[in-house]
């Protein structure tokens, strides 16, 4: 079946750091999502994508889709503190959508 | 305008007894989508509905079933529980079929079974 490879799967940001991560699938999308996860809460959409080659910016986030539409990226500039927590990115096309296990943003001590 | 609500929040049931979850999807949306999320596995997709008919479904056992109502509102149900059925069900709705209209989540069902 549809599978993400979403990495790193854990880091550690110090405040101000940029961080990146990604996601890559052997199956192509028609649309990423990417989601932020905080202990207790279901996912809250940060960003959507619909185009292959599309850039959009939420704020401090950055996120692009990737051209041969297999894969994601996002960017997130000067972390701050309350940028901890899991972050999924998610492809869709007709059907469900197939989610990346996730990346663990974690305050370096 | 209201989120998507999930009830109840948290439930304990024992092995091999059944269970009902709930969810009520923003106003407008037609289209609710179900996930188990557990460590090991993720987010996975159950099932998802769309004007109270079942359009997709995941790779899971048919001790898990749900429904959509006429109003949207969905229920999950969850027979002979096994303890491996120990997760976070969330739900999520969307205004159309499909990944192009975006899913938001609610906050989750914990379940646990002992």
């Amino acid at each position: 079946g549809q599978q993400l490879n979403q990495s790193p799967q854990s880091m550690f940001i110090q405040e101000g750091e940029d961080v990146s991560m990604n996601c890559t699938s052997s199956s192509i999308f028609n649309t990423w999502l990417w989601y932020k996860q905080d202990p207790g809460e279901g996912p809250v959409l940060l960003i959507a994508l619909y185009k292959a080659g599309e850039l959009t910016s939420n704020g401090r986030l950055t996120a692009q889709f990737g051209i041969t539409r297999k894969d994601s990226f996002l960017n997130i500039s000067a972390s701050i503190p309350s940028d901890v927590g899991i972050y999924f990115c998610a492809g869709g096309s007709q059907g469900n959508l197939i989610f990346g296990k996730g990346t663990k943003l974690s305050v370096k001590p | 305008k209201a989120g998507v609500t999930q009830t109840p929040r948290y439930l304990i049931k024992t092995r091999g007894q059944q269970v009902t979850l709930s969810c009520s999807p923003i106003s407008g949306h037609r289209s609710v989508s179900w996930y188990q999320q557990t460590p090991g596995q993720g987010l996975q997709f159950l099932f998802e509905y769309f004007s109270e008919t079942q359009r997709n479904k995941g790779n899971f056992p048919g001790r898990f079933s749900g429904r959509q109502f006429s109003n949207s509102r969905s229920e999950m149900n969850v027979s002979t529980l096994e303890l491996g059925d120990s997760a976070l069900y969330l739900c999520a709705s969307s205004a159309g079929q499909g990944a192009r209209y975006g899913y938001t989540f609610g906050s989750g069902t914990r379940l646990t079974v002992v």
